[in-house]
């Protein structure tokens, strides 16, 4: 079946580049989408990516998608306290389908 | 403009009670999904509605019901409400041929 895998935590200091990484297994996905959710919050769209891109760059978000190995990543630059939150992964699945598929989040932790 | 609005933001039932849950669509969306995010874990699609019917249904039992209104609102209602039953439902909105979801800030749903 779908599935989204990511690692549960992240931490790096303030001022370096985060990156958190996704595995899908549903090869037919045609778009795919970083979520942030911060405490007690609903989830707020980041960035996404067709899946006929390789990569997306905005400001200080950058995804790269490798199709052959079903890998996705989002690298945040310059990587600040309030990026403090969890990041999921999510992707949008064969035409015809409506469903969005969530990963369980990559808690990241930015230290000062 | 407002995004997706939800209601309410927190409510308790007890076992066994039932629970209606409302969301109002970003503007100028017509398309209503609902999620389930449980403690930990990253949603979970419930069903979509559009054009005022159940397009899509995920793995939930029949328990979960919903409506869509004429202008596109929605609701979501839970029978029979079971402890595992506690979670986020986030509401999320789209347009029709748009492959992007808005999330609400979700209504928390704790059941005792």
């Amino acid at each position: 079946g779908e599935d989204v895998e990511q690692s549960l935590f992240l931490s790096v200091r303030e001022g370096d580049s985060s990156v958190i990484n996704c595995t899908y297994t549903d090869s037919s996905s045609t778009s795919l989408y970083w979520y942030k959710q911060e405490p007690g919050a609903g989830l707020q769209l980041l960035t996404y990516i067709f899946s006929n891109m390789d990569m997306k760059q905005d400001q200080r978000l950058t995804v790269l998608l490798n199709k052959k190995d079903k890998h996705l990543s989002l690298r945040i630059a310059d990587t600040q306290t309030g990026d403090s939150a969890i990041y999921f992964c999510a992707v949008l699945g064969v035409s015809g389908t409506y469903k969005y598929i969530f990963g369980t989040g990559t808690r990241l932790k930015v230290l000062a | 403009d407002a995004g997706v609005t939800q209601s309410p933001t927190h409510l308790i039932k007890t076992r066994g009670q039932q629970v209606t849950l409302r969301c109002s669509p970003k503007s100028g969306h017509d398309t209503v999904s609902w999620y389930q995010q449980a403690l930990g874990q990253g949603p979970q699609f419930i069903f979509q509605y559009y054009e005022e019917e159940e397009r899509q249904r995920g793995n939930f039992p029949d328990r979960f019901s919903g409506h869509q209104f004429p202008n596109y609102s929605s609701e979501l209602n839970v029978n029979a409400l079971l402890l595992g039953d506690s979670a986020l439902y986030l509401c999320a909105s789209s347009s029709q041929g748009g492959n992007t979801i808005y999330f609400g800030e979700g209504s928390w749903l704790t059941v005792v």
